[in-house]
């Protein structure tokens, strides 16, 4: 089992929709979770983080995170072109000297 | 404010050579971070800077790979006898602490490739 799992995709959805991704990690004693989000090509730009249970909301975007089910989520309310990218959830595991353990990302492509 | 620099953008090298990959992390920020990104391995961590601490090594994949961070801020990854598994985007990122909470910015990496 990997230690942080993403959806490979790739995820389409319409201009305005809401797009979900999701992200589940295998250590239990986990804190910091992040989304960065990439365009090909490009380096990993923070998106959002989340350390606490719930939703956290940030302009379009929404974190959320469930630690008993090991499961953290992005939402992306009105998606826009703009917003097709590959979306990276990264984990510091606990034990870890603080480096980011990064899912194998979620292709997202938002149509027109 | 100025980000995360790296230099070169791009280096192509003859396998067998070494190179030198530099990082300029954003000013004040105490701890630094390599990564690599390959199609086949996904983005994964080699090297990681705590202010005057010894670095944490667990990621580098083989003893060719080494890594200083001079001063406390600038870090330059050297990779000896280059192979060609060795093709990747290297990436740097830099956080204020090296806390659990403590986010990490990259830089634009640098891309490269092993004839």
């Amino acid at each position: 089992q990997k230690e942080v799992e993403q959806n490979s995709g790739p995820l389409s959805v319409p201009e305005g929709a809401i797009a979900s991704l999701n992200c589940t990690y295998s250590d239990r004693g986990s804190q910091s979770f992040f989304w960065y989000r990439q365009y090909s090509g490009k380096s990993p730009e923070l998106i959002m983080f989340i350390y606490s249970n719930g939703d956290k909301e940030d302009g379009r975007f929404t974190a959320q995170l469930n630690k008993a089910s090991q499961y953290v989520s992005l939402l992306i309310r009105d998606s826009q072109p703009s917003d097709s990218a590959t979306y990276l959830c990264a984990v510091i595991l606990s034990g870890s000297a603080r480096q980011l353990t990064f899912g194998s990302g979620t292709q997202l492509t938002v149509l027109p | 404010g100025a980000g995360v620099s790296q230099s070169p953008s791009n280096k192509v090298t003859e396998k067998g050579k070494d190179v030198e990959l530099r990082c300029d992390p954003i000013s004040g920020h105490t701890a630094l971070y390599w990564y690599r990104q390959s199609l086949g391995q996904g983005l994964e961590f080699l090297i990681y800077f705590q202010g005057n601490s010894a670095p944490d090594k667990s990621g580098l994949p083989s003893d060719r790979f080494s890594a200083e961070r001079t001063g406390g801020s600038v870090s330059t990854l050297t990779i000896q006898r280059t192979q060609q598994e060795d093709s990747a985007v290297y990436l740097c990122a830099s956080s204020f602490l090296a806390g659990v909470f403590d986010t990490q910015y990259f830089g634009p990496g640098t891309r490269l490739t092993v004839l």
